[in-house]
């Protein structure tokens, strides 16, 4: 089965730090989500992502939040000023069309600890 | 605030037996509803998909689906170890044709050997 890809798998940054989080989705998928899930809690929404712009975002992802398609096979999620509460565990998610009978195909996700 | 409620647990259940998983969801206009088991540190995985009212059968797996009562079920028969896992509802809400998917917190389900 193909494959949403996630790097890196484990991120330690400075509080304050930038962050990038990259993710490669299956290559003839249209849709791409972020999700998040701090420990112990729900898998959160961030954001929805089609044909170069944000479709939606939640109250989460804030102006310190930011995503990006940059070459047509990556898509970035990057957190300007890191906080100790972004520290989670994110998930890249895509499918290939709009309709929501559509498998979402989810990452391994990227570990983030803030310090 | 569109919210899916799941009771949190644990939940434990004999090796052999059925495991009756229970979600509720608060917006009506909800029309797709999905159950995912999520291995401790690994990502949501997809194993039911019900998008209409009654039953859906897939090997051991059944969901349930009522509208009305805006109540989604999942049932587990012939338990195995392997099912030990948090299981996620979640569902569709579409926002002016964006659609997201929303989880309910997890319900943890031990299977005991």
């Amino acid at each position: 089965e193909p494959e949403v890809t996630q790097t890196p798998s484990h991120q330690v940054t400075q509080m304050g730090q930038e962050v990038i989080l990259r993710c490669v989705p299956i290559s003839n998928h249209l849709y791409f989500y972020w999700y998040r899930q701090i420990l112990g809690q729900k898998v959160e929404f961030l954001v929805s992502f089609y044909n170069n712009e944000i479709s939606e975002k939640s109250e989460i992802f804030d102006d310190q939040f930011s995503v990006e398609r940059p070459d047509g096979s990556n898509f970035t999620l990057k957190i300007r000023s890191t906080k100790l509460e972004d520290s989670a565990m994110y998930f890249c998610a895509s499918k290939k069309g709009p309709w929501d009978n559509e498998k979402l195909f989810f990452g391994s996700g990227t570990q983030l600890s803030v310090l | 605030q569109k919210e899916v409620e799941q009771n949190s647990g644990p939940l434990s259940v004999p090796e052999g037996a059925i495991a009756s998983l229970n979600c509720t969801y608060s917006d009506r206009g909800s029309q797709s509803f999905f159950w995912y088991r999520q291995y401790s540190g690994k990502s949501p995985e997809l194993i039911m998909s019900i998008y209409s009212n009654g039953d859906k059968e897939d090997g051991r797996f059944t969901a349930q689906l009522n509208k009305a009562s805006q109540y989604v079920s999942l049932l587990i028969r012939d338990s195995q170890p392997s099912d030990s896992a948090t299981y996620l509802c979640a569902v569709i809400h579409v926002n002016f044709g964006n659609e997201k998917l929303t989880f309910g917190t997890g319900t943890r389900l031990t299977i005991i050997p």
